[in-house]
Order: structure tokens, then sequence, then C-alpha cells
């Protein structure tokens, strides 16, 4: 596609609730990264994927976070038994190499109720 | 210490001045360095890139990397309100991770 694609735009779930979010990269980019920023804050990393691999899964805050990649292209986003705290705006991010310019989709702002 | 540190700001400048962000780096390795601007409620766009040492130039602004001291700087020459976001400096680390700062909000004033 011509940039990066996130889904939904918008999430409303009840706590307790699983939620999945979808990142489609720009064809062609190897990289791919997803971010989660809360209100007011910076950038927090939660996982890097190269290819189908996930080198880096440092930043995922706890076992309620997964994320897989399949067939080098989308990426999903779980997270399992949701809680307020994961209020918060998901952003992806895809480059060419890892090693060249990163561009983002429009994010999927997450709120839990 | 963390990866990547920039002034959390508020930066105030004046119309059409010169605006000044830094950013140092921890990672003595990383080797791609990028600037991007997010405005409130939207995603990061990417500004500048920049790869080997020296000024980088692109309209406005100037993109400054010293390798040696871990150091990027972003220059933004006649700042319009418009210019008024918060900037973030990117440094890919090892293993391909991108780390982002915290960003420096940028304020210009009329």
């Amino acid at each position: 596609g011509a940039g990066v694609s996130q889904s939904p735009s918008n999430k409303v779930t009840e706590k307790g609730k699983d939620v999945e979010l979808r990142c489609d990269p720009i064809s062609g980019h190897t990289a791919l990264y997803w971010y989660r920023q809360s209100l007011g804050q910076g950038l927090e990393f939660l996982i890097y994927f190269q290819g189908n691999s996930a080198p880096d899964k440092s930043g995922l805050p706890s076992d309620r976070f997964s994320a897989e990649r399949t067939g080098g292209s989308v990426s999903t986003l779980t997270i399992q038994r949701t809680q307020q705290e994961d209020s918060a705006v998901y952003l992806c991010a895809s480059s060419f190499d890892g090693n060249t310019e990163a561009f983002f989709g429009q994010g999927t702002r997450l709120t839990v109720v | 210490q963390k990866e990547v540190e920039q002034n959390s700001g508020p930066l105030s400048v004046p119309e059409g001045a010169i605006a000044s962000l830094n950013c140092t780096y921890s990672d003595r390795g990383s080797q791609s360095f990028f600037w991007y601007r997010q405005y409130s409620g939207k995603s990061p766009e990417l500004i500048m890139f920049i790869y080997s040492n020296g000024d980088k130039e692109d309209g406005r602004f100037t993109a400054q990397l010293n390798k040696a001291s871990q150091y990027v700087s972003l220059l933004i020459r006649d700042s319009q309100p418009s210019d008024s976001a918060t900037y973030l400096c990117a440094v890919v680390v090892s293993w391909g991770k991108l780390q982002f700062g915290a960003g420096t909000q940028v304020v210009v004033t009329p």
C-alpha cells in the first residue's frame, strides 16, 4: 500500500476483554515496529520485527501482550484481559530494512472502560 | 542511562528566529538518526534523516551529527507558528531497534 495502515482507528473495549490491533506496513518494508503512547507521554517501544522474527520483545509490558507477523507483512498486536492502564494510542511504523527511515500509521486509539 | 535523551522543553522561540534542538544517544555503534515532528493528536512525521557526520540541510531544517560526541541536533530556521509541535529524536540502536527520545516541545510565539 501507499502508507502504513492500522485498524481499527478507534477501539473501545470493556476491562477484561481481549483486543487485536492490526498493522499493514508499506509494501516491501521488512522492519515493523509497535509503540504505545499514553496521553501527553512519549513513545514507548513495544516490539520490533525484522521479517517474521522479533529480535527484540523487551518492551512488551506484560505477558498479556503478544504480537506476531506473518508472511513478512501484516502484524497483529494482541492484548489479553485488557486493563484501564492499557488505554493509549498504539502506533505502528515500518522501514525498508530497519536502518532507514521509518514511517508511521495513523495509530489505534484504545480505550478500556 | 536512557538510550536517547532530549530536553523536554517547552522551548519558546520567537517567530522568525532559529530553534535549536539537541539529542544525545548512548549506543556508540548507532548509524542511523532521525528527527520526527508530532502535532498534538497526530502520528509522528519524519522530517529529517542523517547517517554521516556533519550537516544536512533540507529547506528550513538542518540536522547535525557528531558520532564522536554521540550528539545529533536539529535547527529550524525562520521559525513559524506552524512549527509549534513536539520534535522527536530517534536512533537505530543495536539489533535494529528504533528508539525514540521523550521529545522536545517547541512553541513559536508570534
